[in-house]
């Protein structure tokens, strides 16, 4: 079965600092992915998403995330931290535009002013 | 009005009682979801619909139920509530051109004491 994992539960950086966020998926192929952001006490919106093409891929507020086969990852970057940014970071994987979209369990973003 | 709307946001219940959290949706998508999100878990699909017609498990169905009343509409149902069903659930839409692309409700969070 398809699964997505992010192995950092929680991430603090301090506000400009750089920042990336882990994604790993098992699965054969090549999926379809994505990030979104949940802020405090919202529901989730898409940062960002890689269908095919080029592997670095530009989100809004100035996220980037890259795709890399070869490691079955799929991470989240940000050169500067705002402390807006603060937040919980979910990536998320479906199989062929047929499938679900399966989450993983999320990172949570603190910012330190 | 949101693209996608959840009722009720708060909901606070007893064990045994059935509970609905209804969803609709205005942005003409064919594909509806429902997850349930815990800490530390992320979002775990309960169940999904790709048209009026067909309804799918996902991976924590059980103690779960839902109808596909039309096309903009998509209800959860609990039908003897427990307290370890106490959860945010999130409704999401997809479809068109980008099918796979979610567009989340606001939540609906359920307490069962």
């Amino acid at each position: 079965a398809q699964s997505v994992t992010q192995p950092d539960i929680h991430i603090t950086v301090s506000e400009g600092a750089s920042l990336e966020l882990r994604c790993n998926y098992s699965y054969g192929a090549t999926p379809y992915l994505f990030w979104y952001v949940q802020s405090p006490g919202q529901g989730l919106q898409l940062l960002l998403k890689y269908f095919s093409g080029d592997t670095l891929v530009q989100g809004i507020k100035g996220f980037e995330a890259e795709f890399k086969r070869s490691q079955s990852s799929f991470n989240l970057r940000k050169p500067s931290v705002h402390w807006s940014d603060a937040a919980e970071y979910f990536c998320a994987v479906i199989k062929t535009s047929y499938d679900k979209v399966i989450f993983g369990p999320g990172t949570s973003l603190s910012v330190i002013p | 009005d949101a693209d996608v709307t959840q009722t009720p946001r708060n909901r606070i219940t007893k064990t045994g009682k059935r509970i609905m959290l209804e969803c609709s949706q205005t942005k003409g998508h064919d594909r509806m979801y429902w997850y349930r999100q815990d800490p530390g878990l992320g979002l775990r699909l309960i169940y999904y619909s790709f048209d009026v017609k067909d309804i799918n498990k996902g991976e924590i169905s059980d103690g779960y139920s839902v109808s596909r009343q039309a096309q903009a509409k998509f209800s959860l149902s609990l039908e003897s509530a427990i307290p370890n069903q106490t959860a945010l659930y999130f409704c999401a839409a997809g479809g068109g051109a980008g099918a796979n692309v979610l567009t989340f409700g606001a939540g609906s969070r359920l307490t069962v004491l």
